[in-house]
């Protein structure tokens, strides 16, 4: 099993750039998460998804940020446009219950210059 | 709105000692509680879940849990530098969705 996969690991752009994120959950896992991590706000869940189904995306910041999950093998977290204040660590995670926990990924660490 | 509370440290501790983290929760229905540990730089990666009253014991890791004071633990034995990195409390309050602490920072000093 290969993990919770993400690309890219690093991603340095200008402002009012599009960025986008990507992340392959574990094979079978139903529920896959985004995450945005700074030492201010710690971790922040930006979005939810259940069987490729937004659940919950209340944590979205504001429209700029958009994500989609077209199957059960993929999902995308797109900024447009990005701001410096989106600087940050993006973790995608997944479970396949909720006695099991996350998975996480290795992140995508973003840089808006 | 549902809270999970940690200290941030940092919690430093002689190599050899017990380190102790703790974290409180307000949702009382909670059902499902997990400890992550992220080294800096990392990903948060799952070392112990509880979700009954009592201890749990892995290795050098318990965890404790008490539903009624809303309380989780974490104990680390015979702590080492390499224990040395952030700790997170999560806890699952509906569905499959985690809520996380802000971490405890812990030092474990040779």
């Amino acid at each position: 099993d290969a993990g919770v996969i993400q690309s890219p690991r690093h991603e340095v752009t200008e402002m009012g750039q599009e960025v986008t994120l990507r992340c392959k959950p574990i094979s079978g896992h139903n529920s896959l998460f985004w995450y945005r991590q700074t030492m201010m706000r710690g971790l922040e869940l930006l979005i939810y998804f259940n069987n490729n189904v937004p659940i919950d995306d209340s944590g979205m910041p504001e429209d700029r940020f958009s994500a989609k999950m077209p199957n059960a093998s993929f999902s995308t977290l797109k900024i447009q446009p990005s701001e410096p204040r989106d600087s940050a660590v993006y973790f995608c995670a997944s479970t396949y219950g909720q006695n099991y926990g996350y998975t996480f990924g290795s992140g995508t660490r973003l840089t808006v210059v | 709105q549902k809270e999970v509370e940690q200290n941030s440290g940092p919690l430093s501790v002689p190599e050899g000692a017990i380190a102790s983290l703790n974290c409180t929760y307000s949702d009382r229905g909670s059902q499902s509680f997990f400890w992550y540990r992220q080294y800096s730089g990392k990903s948060p990666e799952l070392i112990m879940s509880i979700y009954s009253n009592g201890d749990k014991e892995d290795g050098r890791f318990t965890a404790q849990l008490n539903k009624a004071s809303q309380y989780v633990s974490l104990l680390i034995r015979d702590s080492q530098p390499s224990d040395s990195a952030t700790y997170l409390c999560a806890v699952n309050n509906a569905g499959n969705m985690l809520t996380f602490g802000g971490g405890t920072r812990l030092m474990v000093k040779p």
